[in-house]
């Protein structure tokens, strides 16, 4: 079955950068993504990448895929405390349908 | 914008009771989900939908029952709590064919004594 593995915490300085990353079991995902969680509130989309591609850049988050070491990370330049939130990274894989799976998510942590 | 909302937001529960958490979505998504999130395993999936009427187990399915009667509602009932099923429940809604982004209600805090 599939399975998507995170750090469980991130500690970094304001304005340095940001990197979380994720592995993945399943070979045959189709899209790759991003979600983050701010404190009492649901998960919203931050970005995604199809499994064509291997980089994918959106203002300050910079996502990367190792499709050969199932490995994805999401890069965020300029951390603010405001980034300051739980990140999940989570798969849809072919077969699966619509279904994503999510992984453990990494509670990243600014400080001043 | 309401989007997704789910009723109630909390609830403690004695072991052995019942109770049924609500998601509405006003987006009319065809697929709809609801996920528990527990410290450490992050978002596990107990049962979805791909319509109205349609309901399948997911990941951790056992005792919980789904409802999806009308496309806009989606009911998780648990018809005797455990302490295991103390949560966080999120449900979240997705339209047919689309990239996969999943929206996501505000959650709903379960306590089981």
């Amino acid at each position: 079955g599939e399975d998507v593995e995170q750090s469980l915490f991130l500690s970094v300085r304001e304005g340095d950068s940001s990197v979380i990353n994720c592995t993945y079991t399943d070979s045959s995902s189709t899209y790759l993504y991003w979600y983050k969680q701010e404190p009492g509130a649901g998960l919203q989309l931050l970005t995604y990448i199809f499994s064509n591609m291997d980089m994918k850049q959106d203002q300050r988050l910079t996502v990367l895929l190792n499709k050969k070491d199932k490995h994805l990370s999401l890069r965020i330049a300029d951390t603010q405390t405001g980034d300051s939130a739980i990140y999940f990274c989570a798969e849809r894989f072919e077969g699966g349908g619509n279904k994503l799976t999510f992984g453990t998510g990494t509670q990243l942590k600014v400080e001043l | 914008n309401a989007g997704v909302t789910q009723t109630p937001k909390f609830r403690v529960l004695k072991t052995g009771q019942s109770m049924t958490l609500l998601c509405a979505q006003d987006m009319n998504h065809e697929y709809m989900y609801w996920y528990r999130q527990d410290p450490g395993m992050g978002l596990r999936l107990i049962h979805y939908s791909v319509g109205e009427g349609t309901t399948a187990k997911g990941e951790v399915p056992d005792g919980y029952n789904v409802s999806r009667l009308k496309k806009q509602n989606f009911l998780l009932g648990l018809e005797s709590a455990a302490p295991s099923q103390t949560s966080v429940y999120f449900c979240a809604s997705q339209p047919t064919a689309n990239t996969g982004e999943l929206f996501f209600g505000e959650g709903s805090r379960l306590t089981v004594l």
